[in-house]
């Protein structure tokens, strides 16, 4: 299983909004509504940000957003904030029933 | 609070085994899935493994399956990944995972991970 898409890096300042965008195939993302966005700061557990495309866990922001067209799901964050700067990981679950993640994405704000 | 705490890592050379554990405390454990997630130095995520509530359905990535074996013990509130035949490329910091629900959800509690290092 190959790992999903991720752009390596974003960047944005501080109140403009970011997408970043999660590409798989149709063994994956295109199959299933499973997709999760994880948060990861260095040093830190990845956090759950978004699941199942577009839920938002209790206590996670508004300003976090998640989409899917076709075999690509998107995380939009919105007035980008500094705390927001960290890695971000999406994931999928696949067809032959294991999950498989994108390489990363480091979201830098400017 | 909901916590897991893994356990069991260390350094061991090529080709020998160890065998990683991961507590779990502030929930029901048997009501979830578990995963065990590993993330190499300086690199991405890797799903390593998954277990449904009951032990009734198992999953494997391709670079662990016939060498590592997931198991829990819901008594003990407790996950294990039997790592057999290590390889250097199988270093790397080794988390658990709570799922949402069953093998399908997301992982929405991590624990803080245990570091294995393979080498001679």
């Amino acid at each position: 299983q190959s790992a999903l898409t991720q752009p390596a890096s974003v960047s944005g300042s501080p109140g403009q909004s970011i997408t970043i965008s999660c590409t798989g195939t149709s063994s994956d993302v295109g199959s299933y509504n499973y997709v999760s966005w994880y948060q990861q700061h260095p040093g830190k557990a990845p956090k759950l940000m978004i699941y199942e495309v577009s839920y938002r866990p209790s206590g996670v922001s508004n300003r976090f957003s998640g989409s899917k067209s076709g075999n690509t799901a998107s995380l939009t964050i919105s007035g980008l904030q500094a705390e927001d700067e960290a890695d971000y990981f999406c994931t999928s679950y696949t067809s032959i029933s294991t999950w498989v993640f994108g390489g990363g994405t480091k979201l830098t704000v400017l | 609070e909901v916590q897991l705490v893994e356990s069991g890592g260390g350094l061991v050379q090529p080709g020998r085994s160890l065998r990683l554990s991961c507590a779990a405390s502030g929930f029901t454990f048997d009501d979830y899935a578990m995963h065990w997630v590993r993330q190499a130095p300086g690199k991405g995520l890797e799903w390593v493994s998954g277990i449904s509530w009951n032990s009734g359905s198992l999953g494997y990535a391709d670079s662990v399956k016939g060498r590592f074996t997931i198991s829990r013990d819901n008594a003990r509130n407790s996950l294990y990944l039997q790592m057999n035949s290590l390889r250097a490329e199988d270093m790397a910091l080794y988390y658990c995972a709570k799922s949402t629900r069953g093998v399908t959800g997301a992982f929405d509690i991590w624990g803080q991970g245990t570091m294995v290092t393979v080498s001679s």
